[in-house]
């Protein structure tokens, strides 16, 4: 089956700095890729979603400024949280499908933690 | 906007015994998927539900659509402690993104 990896898979970093977060489809070409945030024990609420070439679409109460996401390929994305502080601490998941209505391809999720 | 919502938050189920989650819609729905998180670790598709009424079965795992495409149920027969984890449902409206549902935590008492 398609494979999506994402890295690194944990982060402890100093409040006020930037960390990048890649998502990789490694044996498909993904024509979207998702960003969602999980909370401990709860759903997975959706970022925004990328579109290689194009900018990406933000869900309502995301700040764009905050985190930045460039998706220069058909097999790479990725999610820079600029300026982090502790309430940006939390599992980081992305995902991607090959077409319009299919599957959804999970990476294996970042968990970042802000000091 | 479009809300998928599931029932029941948690589920505590004793080795060999049966239970249901049941995720509805506030829209109706194109098609509907359902993903498995183990502890610790992202959600793995399992199935995808697309015509009314449709039903599929994976081994133990039995998946329902219902006539409305509205809503949807995972039935488990004969728990296992492999079936621990969160079960999601997530729906898409036509032409509109994927909607997760809040979840169902399943634990297996042995």
């Amino acid at each position: 089956g398609a494979v999506v990896s994402q890295h690194p898979s944990r982060v402890i970093c100093k409040s006020g700095t930037s960390v990048k977060i890649e998502c990789r489809s490694l044996d498909f070409q993904a024509t979207t890729m998702f960003w969602y945030r999980q909370f401990p024990k709860q759903s997975l609420m959706l970022m925004a979603t990328s579109n290689e070439g194009s900018k990406a679409t933000y869900e309502q109460g995301v700040e764009k400024d905050k985190f930045l996401i460039n998706h220069a390929s058909l097999t790479l994305s990725t999610l820079t949280v600029t300026s982090a502080h502790p309430e940006d601490s939390s599992f980081y998941i992305c995902s991607a499908q090959t077409g319009a209505d299919e599957k959804l391809f999970f990476g294996s999720g970042t968990q970042l933690s802000v000091l | 906007g479009q809300q998928v919502m599931q029932i029941p938050q948690y589920q505590h189920v004793q080795e060999g015994e049966d239970f249901t989650t049941y995720c509805n819609s506030s829209t109706t729905l194109s098609n509907i998927q359902w993903y498995k998180q183990r502890p610790g670790g992202h959600p793995v598709f399992l199935i995808q539900l697309v015509k009314s009424g449709e039903v599929k079965k994976q081994k133990r795992l039995t998946f329902q659509f219902g006539e409305a495409k509205k809503n949807s149920s995972l039935h488990i027969t004969a728990t296992q402690t492999t079936d621990v984890g969160t079960y999601f449902c997530a729906g898409r409206a036509a032409g509109n993104k994927l909607t997760f549902g809040g979840g169902t935590r399943v634990l297996v008492k042995p």
